[in-house]
């Protein structure tokens, strides 16, 4: 069975420190997708990325980086120069390939940034 | 910009009342998926739908709930009779398959209120 942990139920940080939020997974498939979503106040789920498990170089979007390592099982974020837009929970999730792509949510973090 | 749209954003209703939610999914994908989230449970999965066949319903009660996709544009999700319990916000997602990987973009989420 397949599962998602994010032990970091909350984090504060002031407004322009780095911030990581920690993902670590569990699954019996070789092949599998690794996700990063965000979810703001609004209540939206906005879709940050999608990694695949053959491919563990890190990935850098703007202020967001995300570090994959197959060896701990981890897929961590971290955003730098944390801005308050950034305030929102946070949800990592995994998926099968070829079969059966529903998504594994975990828990969320609830990042706040303040000013 | 092709978002995937949901309807209604609020729905409050009394127990035993049936409630029909609504989903536009972008065009083009051919994937479908509800989601729903609570407090305790989270983000989990109830249904989804490839090409408009159901592929996995497992996550849904059956015996109140029903998914269906009458067409390429429209799924919909139902619940009768409602239960105090299903109150929790229902989340619709689309995406195009392919070679067994769908990448998932969610709606904005319909919030239900059973009272």
């Amino acid at each position: 069975a397949q599962k998602v942990t994010q032990a970091q139920t909350e984090i504060s940080v002031v407004e322009k420190e780095d911030v990581t939020l920690d993902c670590v997974y569990e699954t019996r498939d070789t092949t599998y997708y690794l996700f990063w979503y965000k979810q703001p106040p609004s209540g939206e789920l906005v879709f940050l990325i999608r990694r695949n498990s053959f491919d563990e170089q890190n990935e850098i979007s703007g202020r967001y980086s995300w570090n994959f390592q197959k060896s701990t099982s981890s897929f961590n974020f971290t955003i730098t120069a944390s801005q308050v837009v950034d305030s929102a929970v946070y949800f990592c999730a995994l998926s099968e390939v070829g079969g059966n792509e529903k998504l594994t949510f975990g828990t969320g973090t609830r990042l706040t940034i303040i000013p | 910009d092709a978002r995937v749209t949901q309807t209604p954003r609020d729905k409050v209703t009394e127990m035993g009342q049936e409630v029909t939610m609504r989903c536009q999914p972008i065009l083009g994908h051919n994937t479908v998926f509800w989601y729903r989230q609570t407090m305790m449970q989270g983000l989990e999965l109830l249904a989804y739908f490839r090409n408009r066949a159901p592929l996995d319903d497992s996550g849904m009660p059956k015996d109140r709930f029903s998914a269906e996709m009458p067409d390429a544009t429209l799924a919909t999700l139902k619940i009768q009779p409602s239960e105090p319990r299903d109150s929790a916000v229902y989340f619709c997602a689309s995406g195009l398959t392919t070679s067994g990987d769908t990448e998932a973009f969610f709606g904005q989420g319909t919030r239900l209120t059973v009272v």
